[in-house]
Order: structure tokens, then sequence, then C-alpha cells
């Protein structure tokens, strides 16, 4: 059974970064079927995909156009673990952020079937 | 403004069945059938229902079936029970630059 842990603080200072990891059992960051994504869901915005990584004899990662410019996610191979940071944080990243599995067994990795418990991270001074 | 488009609210008596639309374009749900829906309980993670249109995973139940007609796919839920009270999402991969497309999300009600 695949669980993500995730961690991280629930409160950062306007252009900070904000940091979250994703820690996995039950699988591989490392698998070559799997995907590691992080979305947010907010009452402005919704469910809002944000990225991933992945690995395909090398590694990978895919964000949306919307953060690309500020965002990193990270694999760990020793902590089996990914991680994300989300630079200069404005009161609009306010959202319940969630690290989540791309499918192996669907069609695409773009449906996610296992998430994280989800954080609450707040951007305010 | 979420991408795709669903009703803010159903609801339905034990037993009945309802059914949840989502509306998208040639551009995401008519053009791909990466099709999936979520059950969202309050302060929980999302839950994959339905994925690939049609598809369950395993250990959720017979009850939950989806389909997909031009633009518009459709979640239904057979002989509802209390317990499927909760907020469900439609999603699509899309081929816009977000990659992936959510609905705002239909609250059900079970009467």
């Amino acid at each position: 059974q695949v669980q993500l842990q995730q961690s991280g603080p629930g409160l950062v200072k306007p252009s900070q970064t904000l940091s979250l990891t994703c820690a996995i059992s039950g699988d591989s960051v490392s698998s070559s079927s799997a995907a590691w994504n992080w979305i947010r869901q907010s009452p402005s915005r919704g469910l809002e995909w944000l990225g991933r990584t992945y690995y395909r004899s090398k590694w990978y990662n895919d964000y949306a156009v919307s953060v690309k410019s500020r965002m990193t996610i990270n694999p760990d191979t020793s902590k089996n673990q990914f991680s994300l940071q989300l630079d200069s944080a404005t009161p609009e990243d306010t959202a319940v952020y969630y690290c989540a599995r791309g499918c192996t067994y669907c069609s695409t990795t773009y449906h996610f079937d296992y998430w994280g418990q989800g954080t609450l991270v707040t951007v305010s001074s | 403004q979420s991408a795709l488009t669903q009703p803010a609210s159903v609801s339905g008596s034990p037993g009945q069945s309802i059914t949840i639309s989502c509306i998208g374009t040639s551009s995401d749900v008519g053009g791909y059938n990466y099709i999936s829906w979520y059950q969202q309980h309050p302060g929980k993670a999302p839950k994959l229902m339905i994925y690939d249109v049609s598809y369950r995973p395993s250990g959720v139940s017979n009850r939950f079936s989806g389909s997909k007609s031009g633009n518009t796919a459709s979640l239904t839920i057979s002989g509802l029970q209390a317990e499927d009270e909760a907020d469900y999402y439609c999603s699509s991969y899309t081929i816009s630059s977000t990659r992936v497309a959510f609905g705002g999300g239909t609250k059900l009600t079970v009467l």
C-alpha cells in the first residue's frame, strides 16, 4: 500500500520560500512508471496541478506555466521522498498543498491515485 | 474560474441515482480519454474514483460509473448512500499549458 506523508511549515512570510516534503512508502521515487506531483487547493483557485518529477532512465520535471518561474521539485532517492520549493511566496499562494502519485496503472500519469494528507500553508506576515 | 464546468450542487435521496456533468472543450475533455473523477470529504484529500473516463480503481464501488460524450464527461452514482455525500471533482488532461484541468467541484447532498 502506497502512503505519502507530507511535512513542512504551515506559515510562510511573503517573499520567502515555501518548502514542503513528501515521504513515500510502498513505492519508489525512482519508479519507472510513477510520477510524483504537487497539487494545491484554495477557495479562489480550486484544485491546481503545480508540477511533477519522474524518472525514465533520467530525471524529468514538468511545471504548470503559472508557477514555472518560481517552482522547483526535487527527488531525494536516499530518503525516498520529493520536495517542493516555491520562491517569492505571496498571499495568493495560500492553499492546502497535496503531494500525489501519478497513477501507474492508468493510461496517463495525470490521474492521481495516492495523495498525501495535505498541508495548509498560509502566506502572511 | 475553473477550466471544466460542473454544477455547484446536486442532491438525491438514498437509493436513487444522480449524475454529475463536467463540460470542457475539444482541448481537454473532448480531445482525450484522460478523464478522472475524485471524491473529497471535508478535511480529507481527494480520492480517485474513476480514471480513463470509465474505469474504477480497485476497491471503488461499482455504484460509481463514468462516461463521456463529446466535450461532456459524466459521473453517475447509483444506489445513493449517506457516505456518498461529498464534493466531487472532474479532471482532464489538457493540451494547454496547465497540463491538467480540474472542474470547480460539485457538492453532493444525500437527503
